[in-house]
């Protein structure tokens, strides 16, 4: 079953702050997010294991609490190069299952 | 340079007309995985293998097989295609569970 993500859609204009939710109604082991670009392949951001502990990302920042089933994305001060579409991936057992995806525009 | 790859790029096919997707990776990576990616849905999973000689369904398997002969190899194959699986494929590959997945670069499929 696919992770939940919200909000779908946010524009943000650069410099500003967004969070990017994504819940799971299994138990997790690890969550993953991705950006993709228009047309590109997603690429990598950051891996969260169980123990609640949070990455960061150059501006980007994650955190992941197991108990809830629950990972948020930080992006502050955001950058036109932010802007694409934003995936968490989760794994309950050996799989990764990806939500549908947060699209992010940043304008100036 | 470590990288996944997916052949071809782009593909138009006829209902019917059986097709294979390649996907490669040089990284030696146990897990690899096929998802096809369409507007609104995001990524669902179609198949994915463990090591070689394992693989398992996943989310949306019908009208796909896939086949782990060796470990840098997952062909996709669609043994008779129809319109319904006009969509964007990518081919994944990681280390073990709890690590990061590489892409490849897409294969776009259109069954007319």
């Amino acid at each position: 079953q696919q992770p939940v993500q919200s909000p779908q859609a946010v524009i943000l204009r650069e410099g500003e702050d967004a969070v990017i939710n994504c819940s799971s109604s299994k138990a997790l082991y690890s969550v993953h997010w991705y950006r993709q670009k228009h047309g590109e392949a997603p690429v990598f951001l950051m891996i969260l294991l169980k123990g609640g502990e949070q990455k960061g990302h150059e501006k980007i920042s994650a955190s992941f609490n197991e108990k809830k089933q629950q990972s948020s994305l930080y992006l502050t001060a955001s950058q036109l190069s932010y802007s694409g579409t934003y995936f968490c991936g989760t794994e309950p057992a050996v799989e990764v299952t990806f939500g549908i995806g947060t699209k992010l525009q940043v304008i100036p | 340079e470590a990288q996944v790859t997916q052949n071809p790029r782009y593909l138009i096919t006829v209902t019917g007309k059986k097709l294979t997707v390649t996907c490669s990776q040089n990284m030696n990576h146990e897990y690899m995985s096929w998802y096809r990616q369409d507007p609104g849905l995001g990524l669902r999973q179609i198949y994915y293998s463990m090591n070689v000689e394992v693989t398992d369904k996943g989310d949306v398997p019908e009208g796909y097989k896939v086949s782990r002969k060796e470990k840098r190899n997952f062909p996709l194959i669609l043994e008779s295609p129809s319109p319904n699986q006009t969509s964007l494929y990518f081919c994944a590959s990681r280390w073990t569970v709890n690590t990061e997945a590489f892409f490849g670069q897409g294969t776009r499929l259109t069954v007319v």
